[in-house]
């Protein structure tokens, strides 16, 4: 089973300044057949289900904002909120859907500074 | 607009089955994707549990797959969940989704996801 491992646990940012949450898989999520991360970044507000924001590591899902993006491949993978606003306080979970069973990090818990 | 409403009991006992169903509006099952379910239980993180295909085909969580049995009705456009033998454990609110289907790999990621439903194992 892949072990999808998030840093930190929880990270507190001043607003309008940029959040970092890092994911590492535990094997490789890389198809080498078609050259795709099989990595996808949720965000999950108290309450409320998962919402989708990335799939294949970096493309951001439709209506998601661009201050979003996602990088990474292999084994490495970052999500990157540009510039903080009130409305990203959330839990943010990595997920690979490269084989079953798929799996998810532990999250990361996003707050204000 | 896709929609997804997860229902069921809400407290279910030691040992018996856990039952849901997932209805789908604003999509027909039929059309494509893969549906299925992802728990989690209070406070800690997220759980895939298994998904299905409109066709029957399905894949399923190796931890639960024993207890476990995802079942789909295209006149009903909904597909259900049967967990068995439930313990406190299986405490969690539990989400129906649709997962992205990939060809070399099958369910990849969830795009739209239910409300969820949370469900107490109690006597």
């Amino acid at each position: 089973d892949i072990v999808m491992t998030q840093s930190p646990d929880s990270l507190a940012v001043s607003l309008g300044e940029r959040a970092t949450i890092n994911c590492k898989s535990s094997q490789s999520v890389l198809y080498s057949s078609n050259n795709n991360n099989y990595l996808a970044w949720y965000q999950q507000k108290p309450g409320q289900p998962p919402k989708m924001l990335i799939y294949w590591a970096s493309t951001r899902e439709s209506g998601v904002p661009d201050r979003f993006s996602g990088s990474g491949s292999g084994t490495d993978f970052t999500l990157t909120i540009s510039s903080l606003q009130a409305a990203d306080v959330a839990v943010y979970y990595c997920q690979q859907y490269y084989s079953t069973p798929y799996s998810f990090g532990q999250g990361t818990k996003l707050e204000i500074k | 607009q896709v929609q997804l409403q997860e229902s069921g009991p809400g407290l279910v006992k030691p040992s018996e089955t856990l039952s849901l169903t997932c209805a789908v509006s604003g999509y027909s099952i039929s059309s494509g994707y893969y549906w299925g379910w992802i728990r989690q239980p209070p406070g800690k993180g997220l759980e895939w549990i298994g998904s299905i295909y409109h066709s029957g085909s399905t894949y399923y969580n190796p931890s639960l797959k024993s207890r476990v049995t995802i079942s789909v009705d295209t006149s009903k456009n909904q597909f259900s969940l049967k967990l068995s033998s439930v313990t406190a454990a299986d405490t969690a609110v539990y989400y129906c989704a649709r997962f992205h289907y990939d060809v070399l790999t099958g369910p990849g990621y969830m795009d739209v996801w239910g409300k969820g439903t949370t469900v107490t194992v109690s006597s």
